[in-house]
């Protein structure tokens, strides 16, 4: 069974920039994304993109696009996220989590999708940013 | 603010049955849509439930009870988790998601289910 173990917590200053990584053990993602979710304290969740190592095509929400990069590297099985430009309101726990569904493509729009998507099956422990000055 | 919207919070007794609700907005049709659902228990991360598109086209994730159930109220436009036989370990908050093509996944703004 997979399990997906993240970095270590990290304290930042604002304008500056943080990188979490989310190592596969068990087995690899090659065929599935990497998503990233957080959740700032007290608050739900908040979906900000993900990452499909066999089309090397990142997705972001609209509301992190030009301040997150998520890459992977297949070789180890390791997933990044790269959020620039901190803010004190970027401060939130940070999860990764694995797709799981059948048959992947991807549209003219740079999309990639399942032809049956199931949810996002597992999860990483969570890695707390906090922005302080 | 959340597109998805929860009641923010539940509550029900041992044994009875919990009925979450996910209503989405006028212009997201319900019956087109897999409605997938999380739990996430104080302190950990959060866990995948089920998704549930029909009654010919749902599944539960690996290891969740048989107890926790989807389903959709087409008029109301809103996607329902049913817990039966409620637990003191279910006691946890709730989140419902969407994922429209080429666009982003939504999540609901959680329910917070009380277990007295």
């Amino acid at each position: 069974q997979v399990q997906l173990v993240q970095s270590g917590a990290e304290v930042k200053k604002p304008g500056s920039s943080v990188k979490v990584s989310c190592k596969a053990s068990g087995g690899t993602f090659s065929n599935y994304a990497i998503n990233w979710v957080r959740q700032a304290p007290g608050q739900g969740l908040e979906w900000m993109g993900g990452f499909m190592s066999i089309f090397d095509t990142g997705i972001y929400a609209q509301k992190f696009q030009g301040r997150v990069t998520m890459t992977a590297d297949k070789s180890t099985s390791t997933a990044y996220m790269e959020l620039r430009s901190l803010r004190f309101e970027d401060t939130a726990v940070y999860y990764c989590a694995r797709d799981r569904g059948d048959g992947t493509s991807y549209d003219s729009s740079g999309y990639y999708y399942y032809y049956n998507y199931y949810g996002m099956d597992v999860w990483g422990q969570g890695t707390t940013v906090t922005v302080s000055s | 603010q959340p597109v998805l919207t929860q009641p923010p919070s539940s509550s029900a007794s041992p044994g009875e049955s919990a009925r979450l609700t996910c209503t989405l907005p006028s212009d997201i049709n319900v019956t087109t849509f897999n409605i997938y659902w999380y739990q996430q228990r104080p302190g950990s991360p959060p866990r995948y439930l089920l998704y549930y598109y029909s009654d010919s086209n749902k599944g539960q994730g690996s290891g969740v009870p048989s107890r926790f159930s989807g389903s959709k109220d087409a008029s109301a436009n809103t996607g329902i988790l049913l817990i039966s036989g409620l637990q003191s370990e279910d006691e946890a908050d709730y989140y419902c998601m969407i994922w429209p093509r080429s666009a982003s996944k939504m999540f609901g703004g959680g329910t917070k289910l009380t277990v007295l």
